[in-house]
């Protein structure tokens, strides 16, 4: 089974600074994808990027960039020029390529000092 | 296009009390899903669908029962609520691998 793994339960970061959240995942499958998605207080939930994992080069998306390790099955999002509306918890997420289904890990409470 | 819309927003429930909450979509997608969300668990799966008819057990579905009689709804039902079943619940449609999210429903059971 596929479990996704988000160790850090909480982080804070100053306003206009970098962040990185980690995320781990363990699957057999060589076809797959990778997401991280943010919820605000708001509840909903947002999808901030996605990245296929054929493709070696990192996703982005603006502000938001990953770092992409097949290898060591490794999956963090950086958060670069830290904003107040950055604040949200941020979820890691997985799904097989022949499947539909998202797994996701448990979730990082990210804060923004400012 | 409203996209997913769920209802109730909010709800309490007695022990024992049954209830249905609704998804719906307007963006045609084949595919929806039940998740519940809890304190430090994230997201889980509860039932899902991959078609109008048609339902399957995703990684929590107990206690919970669902149908998909239009392509456009997809119903979760709670039988006979527990405490154990206070929870987040979200609905979901996804087309081309991209899910889209409800804004979620609040059960509390008490």
């Amino acid at each position: 089974a596929q479990t996704v793994t988000q160790s850090q339960p909480e982080m804070s970061v100053q306003e206009a600074e970098t962040v990185t959240l980690s995320c781990t995942y363990d699957t057999s499958e060589s076809d797959y994808y990778l997401f991280w998605y943010k919820q605000p207080p708001s509840r909903q939930m947002i999808l901030v990027i996605r990245q296929e994992a054929y493709k070696q080069q990192n996703a982005t998306e603006n502000r938001f960039s990953v770092n992409f390790q097949k290898a060591a099955k490794s999956f963090s999002l950086k958060i670069s020029d830290s904003q107040l509306g950055d604040a949200a918890m941020y979820f890691c997420a997985y799904r097989p390529g022949a499947n539909s289904k998202l797994t996701f890990g448990k979730g990082i409470t990210l804060s923004v000092r400012p | 296009n409203a996209g997913v819309t769920q209802t109730p927003k909010f709800r309490v429930l007695k022990t024992g009390q049954s209830m249905t909450l609704l998804c719906a979509q307007d963006m045609n997608h084949e595919y929806m899903y039940w998740y519940r969300q809890d304190p430090g668990m994230g997201l889980r799966l509860i039932h899902y669908s991959v078609g109008e008819g048609t339902t399957a057990k995703g990684e929590v579905p107990d206690g919970y029962n669902v149908s998909r009689l239009k392509k456009q709804n997809f119903l979760l039902g709670l039988e006979s609520a527990a405490p154990s079943q206070t929870s987040v619940y979200f609905c979901a449609s996804s087309f081309r691998g991209k899910q889209y999210f409800g804004p979620g429903t609040r059960l509390t059971v008490t």
